[in-house]
């Protein structure tokens, strides 16, 4: 069965600074990886994806991830921080077998940005 | 394109009565899945509906049914509410196995 971890429960940084938000995943093949972010009250927003080839990302809102399959890690970053940045962000992964559109998401993390 | 549409956006039920939530895919997208998301549990998958058959079904009680109609819309019921069907709900679409769109979400508060 899929999986995902987020280690990361809650993340403070301040505006400006970079991020980073880690993503653990368990899948027997390869795998359809995502970022979401949701805004309180809000639904999910999708950041971006990676079903294959370049394992380096690119996002919307100036966010990337990585790929690297010998960590099972698809972490997300972003350079520069902007307080409209804070949210919750959730990694999931998908299955590709045709008929087996399912996501399983990490439990989330929370991201508070200082001034 | 319109986005994924959920109805109502909130709602308030008792303990025992039964709702119904509707979802609008973005247009044609046939694949729609459906979503709870509770502070103690996650985001957990319900099930998941491509040209008005259910392909896949999570690990939820046979309380919580849905269906999909002939343009893709999709309805998800939950029948002899509990209090921790509190939840919000939310709906995705898709075109094909890949990206899920999701919408607003529909609250649901159970007294």
């Amino acid at each position: 069965a899929q999986s995902v971890t987020q280690p990361d429960i809650h993340i403070t940084v301040s505006e400006g600074a970079s991020l980073e938000l880690r993503c653990n995943y368990s899948y027997g093949a390869t795998p359809y990886l995502f970022w979401y972010v949701q805004s309180p009250g809000q639904g999910l927003q999708l950041l971006l994806k990676y079903f294959s080839g370049d394992t380096l990302v690119q996002g919307i809102k100036g966010f990337e991830a990585e790929f690297k399959r010998s960590q099972s890690s698809f972490n997300l970053r972003k350079p520069s921080v902007h307080w409209s940045d804070a949210a919750e962000y959730f990694c999931a992964v998908g299955a590709i077998n045709f008929g087996n559109e399912k996501l399983t998401f990490g439990t989330g993390t929370r991201l508070t940005i200082i001034p | 394109k319109a986005g994924v549409t959920q109805t109502p956006r909130y709602l308030i039920k008792t303990r025992g009565q039964q709702v119904t939530l509707s979802c609008s895919p973005i247009s044609g997208h046939r694949s729609v899945s459906w979503y709870q998301q509770t502070p103690g549990q996650g985001l957990q998958f319900l099930f998941e509906y491509f040209s008005e058959t259910q392909r896949n079904k999570g690990n939820f009680p046979g309380r919580f049914s849905g269906r999909q109609f002939s343009n893709s819309r999709s309805e998800m019921n939950v029948s002899t509410l509990e209090l921790g069907d509190s939840a919000l709900y939310l709906c995705a679409s898709s075109f094909s196995e890949e990206t899920q769109y999701f919408g607003p979400g529909t609250r649901l508060l159970v007294l």
